[in-house]
């Protein structure tokens, strides 16, 4: 299948400081990519989707401000979780969407752990 | 909005034993998703299902969506402590495959040896 590559794996960080996630296509371009984010023994919650070239659009409840996400390759999505907070630490995972219409798949990267402390 | 709804939430099976895992939608499900985690990583793709009654299979899971497209069942055939892990399912918000995913809240598989 696809791959799709988080990176880091995991990071720490100070509170209030930003923090940047990548989430990258290796095989294949992905116009559209997703952010999730999953609190410990929960399932995921969908965050925003990610398009190529365009602005992100954010799941309510969810601040834009926040959570920059820029889309500017076929290949290469970032998420950036500004001003950090405790309450920001999550495990954060993205997904991207190959094929088209009724054969549409979507991969998941390895995901990233961010503690704040 | 579309919500599912797992079930059981956690399992624990004998090594060899078979199992099922249910996922059930509100709305009709135009793209089913079952996945497995396990805790910190993230998530192995392991069939999709578009179809009503259609069934995948792959070694021994298998996967059905019934002819309603509202449930979903995974079957494990002859457990091993290999298939321990969180099993998710997802489905596609809109109609048709857009790839944006909600999840329903996992079933915590463990197979005892």
């Amino acid at each position: 299948g696809a791959v799709v590559s988080q990176h880091p794996s995991w990071v720490i960080c100070k509170s209030g400081t930003s923090v940047k996630i990548e989430c990258r296509s290796l095989d294949f371009q992905a116009t559209t990519m997703f952010w999730y984010r999953q609190f410990p023994k929960q399932s995921l919650m969908l965050m925003a989707t990610s398009n190529e070239g365009s602005k992100a659009t954010y799941e309510q409840g969810v601040e834009k401000d926040k959570f920059l996400i820029n889309h500017a390759s076929l290949t290469l999505s970032t998420l950036t979780v500004t001003s950090a907070h405790p309450e920001d630490s999550s495990f954060y995972i993205c997904s991207a969407l190959v094929g088209q219409l009724m054969n549409t798949e979507a991969f998941f990267g390895q995901g990233t752990r961010l503690t704040v402390v | 909005s579309q919500e599912l709804e797992q079930s059981p939430q956690s399992l624990i099976v004998q090594e060899g034993k078979n199992l099922t895992i249910n996922c059930t939608s509100s709305k009709t499900l135009y793209g089913l998703y079952w996945y497995k985690q396990k805790y910190g990583e993230g998530l192995i793709f392991l069939m999709m299902l578009q179809k009503g009654g259609e069934e995948k299979s792959h070694e021994k899971i298998t996967a059905k969506l019934d002819e309603k497209k509202q449930q979903s069942s995974l079957h494990i055939t002859a457990s091993q402590p290999s298939h321990a892990g969180i099993y998710l399912c997802g489905a596609d918000v809109g109609s048709g495959n857009t790839g944006k995913l909600i999840f329903g809240q996992g079933t915590t598989l463990q197979v005892k040896p």
